[in-house]
């Protein structure tokens, strides 16, 4: 199986400033249909998590652009460009180019 | 809009099973493919099966394979998970979330709330 790896664990952020969360993946993400499936999503506190960003660098509707994905192959990046209180919450990366899809292990975004 | 709606909490004993409902709203049933994630106390999130409401074809997670069953009601826009042989360990919230198209290769746009098994003698 995909084994995907986020780093930090956890990221203690001052309002307004950028935050950056990385995942690696133990293989390539590439699906034989040229595309590659990787989404990023946001879980606040008690809520069931929510889409971000799916296929590396597409904003699911809705979500601020201060939301942004990059990356290739096995090493993918989510940014945020100015965290605000709202963003408060742990981002996990998902794959779904190979089966089983997995995620990563979550990366917990807090306010300084 | 698209609502994935969830059964309540469950409290089970070990060894016995616990089916949970995700009642789908807002699109057409049998367009998507349905995802099955648990997530224990503090763990990541966990994959454990997705069904194709058109034709019922389930395909499951290897560490749940034999306890796992994902069905589907297409009459009530409705999926259903069931697992079986419960232990302490099962103790979760699970989610069941729509996939973005009819294969699950495009991921999961819309989770449902939850809902939370409890497994306990």
């Amino acid at each position: 199986d995909i084994v995907l790896t986020q780093t930090p664990l956890s990221s203690p952020v001052t309002l307004g400033q950028p935050a950056s969360i990385s995942c690696r993946s133990s293989q390539s993400l590439v699906h034989s249909d040229g595309d590659t499936y990787l989404s990023w999503l946001q879980q606040r506190p008690g809520q069931p998590p929510r889409l971000l960003i799916y296929k590396i660098s597409n904003r699911f509707s809705g979500v601020p652009d201060r939301f942004s994905g990059s990356g290739a192959g096995t090493d993918f990046t989510l940014k945020i460009s100015r965290v605000e209180a709202e963003d408060v919450g742990v981002y996990y990366c998902m794959q779904t180019t190979q089966f089983p899809p997995g995620f990563g292990q979550g990366t917990k975004v807090e306010i300084k | 809009q698209v609502q994935l709606v969830q059964s309540g909490a469950e409290v089970k004993n070990p060894g016995a099973s616990v089916k949970v409902s995700c009642k789908a709203s807002g699109y057409t049933f049998t367009n998507y493919a349905m995802h099955w994630v648990r997530q224990a106390p503090g763990q990541r999130l966990e994959w454990m099966g997705w069904i194709s409401p058109v034709n019922g074809n389930t395909k499951y997670s290897q560490k749940f394979q034999g306890r796992v069953t994902i069905t589907r009601d297409t009459s009530a826009s409705t999926a259903f998970m069931e697992l079986s042989s419960l232990r302490s360990e099962d103790t979760a919230v699970y989610h069941c979330a729509r996939a973005m198209g009819a294969t699950t290769i495009f991921g999961v746009d819309h989770w449902g709330q939850g809902t939370l098994v409890t497994v306990a003698s």
